[in-house]
């Protein structure tokens, strides 16, 4: 069965550097997605992403992060200068359209010291 | 800084009975809802969705039923197998074509 794929699975950063999640959605997929999930909490949108633009972002989507689809695989996380506040997974999901079932990976788990 | 984590509601179910878990939804506007399985160390795995013109959806030992009246979801697993144990969410998609709110999550421990 197809999968969305992360790497890293961890990936530990020091405060202030900037830090690029990656992702390959399940390739017929057109809508991509990711979220996070701060130990112990809820799942929490952050971006969706479909035909190379941002359709919607969340209120914790700010200047320090973006998105890209630098080629036809890879859907990428940046966080420009990471924040303490930033400790957390990160998911990527993907869809084949919107509304309907979203397929996530099993995230990378991303520490800053 | 420290994280404060939620305390989940846990549900413990024998082996063999059914689950059933309970999900109260805030948006009115949401008119596409899913359940997801998350396991520990794992991403959430889609089980089941529904959409609002609907009110019961079944699958593979899994049933959804919506009351959009009341704004209730609930997940219902049938004959709970140790392999069900996980954190249960419940997610619907507001006021929105791809972003997806997410519920606190119900833990299910299935006993022997």
């Amino acid at each position: 069965e197809p999968e969305v794929t992360q790497t890293p699975s961890h990936q530990v950063t020091q405060m202030g550097q900037e830090v690029i999640l990656r992702c390959v959605p399940i390739s017929n997929h057109l809508y991509f997605y990711w979220y996070r999930q701060i130990l112990g909490q809820k799942v929490e949108f952050l971006v969706s992403f479909y035909n190379n633009e941002i359709s919607e972002k969340s209120e914790i989507f700010d200047d320090q992060f973006s998105v890209e689809r630098p080629d036809g695989s890879n859907f990428t996380l940046k966080i420009r200068s990471t924040k303490l506040e930033d400790s957390a997974m990160y998911f990527c999901a993907s869809s084949e359209v919107g509304n309907q079932p979203q397929h996530f990976g099993d995230g990378t788990r991303l520490s800053i010291l | 800084g420290e994280s404060v984590g939620l305390h989940l509601p846990t549900l413990s179910v024998q082996e063999g009975d059914n689950s059933i878990i309970n999900c109260a939804y805030s948006n009115s506007a949401s008119d596409y809802f899913i359940w997801y399985k998350q396991e520990s160390g794992k991403g959430p795995q889609f089980i089941i969705d529904i959409r609002s013109n609907m009110d019961k959806r079944q699958g593979q030992r899994v049933t959804v039923l919506l009351n959009k009246t009341v704004k209730h979801l609930s997940l219902q697993i049938a004959a709970t197998q140790p392999g069900d144990s996980a954190v249960y969410f419940c997610a619907e998609n507001g006021n929105s074509w791809g972003k997806l709110q997410f519920g606190a999550g119900t833990q299910v421990v299935v006993t022997p």
